[in-house]
């Protein structure tokens, strides 16, 4: 199989603190995770794609200062929002290729930032 | 350039037969997904098809004509679990996910 685990599940925070989302590969070695932002009633935005013991590539429009990754292993990538504003609250969600087609999906965390 | 599309939404009523289209456009394919994704969940894994033809998986197929650029997701014997938004996405040459916006699938009884 190939499962990935994204926690937390929801977030409640306060404008201008941060918040960190993990995401695992559990049964698996990731080379690559992917980190999408969706907005209700829309599609998937890539923001960023991480690869194990370098530098995440960020999508145009996408603040890297803001939306920081980090890949330091091949199972665990996080992602933290800083300095979080309300216009932040978002789904994210995570997913890891396993091989050359084999995407698997985080089940998603729900950000407010109030 | 790159692109794809879908339509935005479909109604169709449970028992019957739906067809969701998707087009695009690239230079570099390495295959198209579908994806099933239920209102405040993650995307769920339907269908992969990088060869022309049918791919069949219960009740769920799934086509691919490449020199159209043409996939479908044929949904049958329709339940109202299946209301949910189905994505396609290409991977293109550098197997980086390109994603449709989306088609809401409303079923009614």
């Amino acid at each position: 199989g190939a499962v990935v685990s994204q926690h937390p599940s929801r977030v409640i925070c306060k404008s201008g603190t941060s918040v960190k989302i993990e995401c695992r590969s559990l049964d698996f070695q990731a080379t690559t995770m992917f980190w999408y932002r969706q907005f209700p009633k829309q599609s998937l935005m890539l923001m960023a794609t991480s690869n194990e013991g370098s530098k995440a590539t960020y999508e145009q429009g996408v603040e890297k200062d803001k939306f920081l990754i980090n890949h330091a292993s091949l199972t665990l990538s996080t992602l933290t929002v800083t300095s979080a504003h309300p216009e932040d609250s978002s789904f994210y969600i995570c997913s890891a290729r396993k091989g050359d087609y084999g995407y698997t999906f985080g089940s998603g965390t729900r950000l407010t930032v109030v | 350039g790159q692109n794809i599309d879908q339509p935005t939404e479909m109604t169709a009523t449970e028992g019957a037969i739906v067809q969701i289209n998707c087009t695009y456009q690239t230079s570099g394919f390495n295959g198209l997904f579908w994806y099933q994704q239920h209102a405040g969940e993650a995307p769920t894994f339907l269908s992969y098809n990088v060869l022309d033809g049918l791919e069949e998986k219960g009740r769920f197929s799934s086509f691919l004509s490449r020199s159209k650029g043409y996939s479908y997701l044929l949904l049958k014997e329709l339940q109202m679990k299946d209301s949910a938004s189905y994505l396609c996405a290409f991977q293109d040459s550098n197997y980086q996910l390109i994603w449709g916006a989306g088609t809401k699938l409303i079923i009614k009884p």
